[in-house]
């Protein structure tokens, strides 16, 4: 069974700073994505950015980019240039990857504060 | 519709009444998703339907918990004398290939 674990519960930052959050996972598969989701307090889940995992190359998606390393399970979130909208539940989520659509797997989830 | 749509928003039920949840899916995603999300947590899936069939329902918690999508589109998650420990928030979500594409949720509360 795949687990993925948020180690950081809360974190704070300024706007217009950058911030990491941290996620690793466990798993035996090779084929997968990883995603970041953010959950405002509006509960809508919005997708952030993911990555295929036979892919080397980061992703990025404007202010937000991943730090990716497969050998060490890990896949952070880092976001530039912080706004205030970025106040939210952050969760990292892992899917396996065999064709077509499957369940994800949740980590526990941390919630960001971004301060005026 | 443009997204995924749950209702209702809300739902109080005393212990032990049954509850129906609806998610309509966006049109044409074969894909549907039941999560479970208790507060301070993250989701965890119930159930999963690849148009009307239910393939994996290896996360429902009990038999009080049925879910079903007869025509492979709007689906109903059923709970059936509804205890405590049920109170959270159900997630909907559909995908035609390998995004998931959330609805706003329903607030279960078991008073």
């Amino acid at each position: 069974a795949q687990t993925v674990t948020q180690s950081q519960p809360e974190m704070s930052v300024q706007e217009a700073e950058t911030v990491t959050l941290s996620c690793t996972y466990d798993t035996s598969e090779n084929n997968y994505y990883l995603f970041w989701y953010k959950q405002p307090p509006s509960r809508q889940m919005i997708l952030v950015i993911r990555q295929e995992a036979y892919k080397q190359q980061n992703a990025t998606e404007n202010r937000f980019s991943v730090n990716f390393q497969k050998a060490a399970k890990s896949f952070s979130l880092k976001i530039s240039d912080s706004q205030l909208g970025d106040t939210a539940m952050y969760f990292c989520a892992f899917m396996k990857h065999e064709g077509g659509s499957e369940k994800l797997v949740f980590g526990k989830g941390m919630k960001l504060t971004v301060n005026p | 519709g443009a997204g995924v749509s749950q209702s209702p928003r809300y739902k109080v039920a005393k212990r032990g009444q049954d509850v129906a949840l609806r998610c309509d899916p966006i049109s044409g995603h074969v894909s549907l998703f039941w999560y479970q999300q208790a507060l301070g947590q993250g989701p965890e899936f119930l159930t999963y339907f690849q148009n009307e069939a239910q393939l994996d329902k290896s996360g429902l918690p009990s038999d009080r918990f049925f879910a079903e999508r007869p025509e492979g589109s709007v689906s109903t998650l059923k709970i059936q004398r509804t205890q405590q420990e049920d109170s959270a928030v159900y997630l909907c979500a559909s995908s035609i290939w390998d995004e998931q594409f959330f609805g706003p949720g329903t607030r279960l509360t078991v008073l």
